[in-house]
């Protein structure tokens, strides 16, 4: 079974507007790490925002949010305010307690902001 | 500006060449990382270094072999590539290999194999 699900091959918004990038997770751990990755086509991979499976509130990372519904096992990106220099690749990953080296990636999704 | 460096940039070589890649970290993370990646994929792991220990090597051939020479470096040696090896290599670093410690990423460095 998949780990980590992003089932949004590609999006468009509209600059300034806000956009919601799906993430679905898949743990038995009680213990985990759900973080998002944006991915330029430069080729670096940054590290957007961190999640713990015990944080009570939603993170927060400027104009970044993550949507966390763990009982759903979701971790939505919500950006807000889109910029052109948003278009990127984004990656939402997971880490284990029981598997700590392992960095779990999902497929990705493709951002494309309009002008 | 990334707090991982790796260099080169760009490397094109020849199927018998033998090369390096370098990456170096100064954040004090005593986990480090090697990762392919290939166009629109998500990255696949190739080696962990733990306290400067091999921790996890993901069945790579051994035409790719690592070095950690100290607990800021590591490298990747090249040898006899294949096509087939031109990717985007990542490095990586945390400080430590718990669940609740990001990756943090170098530039990568775009191999070409011809």
């Amino acid at each position: 079974a998949q780990k980590i699900t992003q089932t949004q091959p590609g999006m468009f918004v509209q600059e300034k507007e806000a956009v919601t990038l799906d993430c679905t997770y898949d743990t038995s751990d009680p213990s985990y790490g759900l973080f998002w990755y944006k991915q330029p086509s430069s080729g670096e991979m940054i590290f957007l925002i961190y999640q713990g499976s015990y944080d009570q509130q939603n993170a927060t990372e400027g104009r970044y949010s993550l949507n966390f519904q763990k009982a759903r096992k979701s971790a939505n990106l919500v950006i807000s305010a889109s910029q052109l220099g948003d278009s990127a690749m984004y990656f939402c990953a997971m880490r284990e307690v029981n598997t700590g080296n392992q960095f779990y990636f999902g497929t990705g999704t493709s951002l494309t902001v309009i002008p | 500006d990334t707090e991982v460096t790796q260099t080169p940039k760009h490397l094109v070589m020849g199927m018998t060449n033998k090369k390096s890649l370098k990456c170096e970290q100064h954040m004090g993370h005593r986990a480090m990382y090697w990762y392919k990646q290939k166009a629109k994929k998500p990255p696949e792991l190739m080696f962990v270094y733990s306290y400067e220990k091999l921790s996890i090597n993901e069945s790579v051939p051994s035409r790719f072999s690592p070095e950690c020479p100290n607990s800021s470096l590591l490298n990747l040696h090249l040898h006899a590539l294949q096509p087939e090896d031109s990717a985007l290599y990542l490095c990586a670093s945390s400080t430590e290999t718990g669940w609740n410690s990001p990756l943090h990423f170098g530039n990568g460095t775009r191999l070409t194999v011809t």
